[in-house]
């Protein structure tokens, strides 16, 4: 199985900052990676697919890049919609695993 | 306006059965590969099971595996989860997803 890591788990920010997040994958999954966003007592969205492709309706502060094993996920002015745990997940070989996630929260 | 709505989730006894539907509209989903995906209160995502478009490819979490059955129906623009054998540990809200992701439907297994 192809394992998922994120980093880091939790991160502090203020509005306006700048904020990374990263995920690697323990094996090549070339560019078959989707990001999400997850607000608490909510079901997840769809950020990002592809790596770096946004999903419709998704604003244009959030970016992904990477591709094989390291990829990033950022958000180039964190809005106050915006706090929330953010996952990634490979899709290249089943089982289709997710990272952990990581914890945005209010500086 | 996308909707994905999930139902069929309740409260069942150790070794019981549930069938999940997820009903899709303004949009369809024919043309797109559907998964199951499911999340343990206070805990990540977990992937479950994956159809493709024409249900030709199948996978499942080695979790689920022998115990879940996925299936679709494109003229009803329909995604199923047949749930046997179920175990306290597949409690989780349980989330259609083909792109988008419907509201979750929350299943207990307890005695």
């Amino acid at each position: 199985d192809i394992r998922m890591t994120q980093s880091p788990s939790s991160l502090s920010a203020s509005v306006g900052d700048r904020v990374t997040i990263t995920c690697r994958a323990s094996q090549d999954i070339s560019n078959y990676l989707a990001w999400f966003q997850q607000k608490p007592g909510k079901a997840p969205k769809s950020l990002i697919y592809a790596a770096s492709s946004l999903q419709s309706g998704v604003p244009s502060r959030f970016s992904g890049s990477g591709s094989g094993t390291d990829f990033t996920l950022t958000i180039s002015s964190l809005q106050p919609e915006d706090f929330a745990t953010y996952y990634c997940q490979q899709y290249k070989s089943y089982p289709f695993t997710f990272g952990p996630g990581t914890k945005v929260d209010v500086k | 306006e996308v909707q994905l709505v999930e139902s069929g989730g309740g409260l069942v006894q150790p070794g019981g059965s549930l069938r999940l539907s997820c009903a899709a509209s303004g949009f369809t989903i024919s043309s797109y590969s559907m998964n199951w995906v499911r999340q343990a209160p206070g805990k990540g995502l977990e992937w479950v099971s994956y159809i493709s478009s024409s249900s030709s490819t199948i996978y499942y979490a080695d979790s689920v595996k022998g115990r879940f059955t996925i299936s679709r129906d494109n003229g009803k623009n329909s995604l199923y989860l047949q749930m046997n054998s179920l175990r306290v540990e597949d409690t989780a809200v349980y989330y259609c997803v083909g792109g988008y992701w419907g509201q979750g439907t929350l299943v207990t297994v307890s005695s």
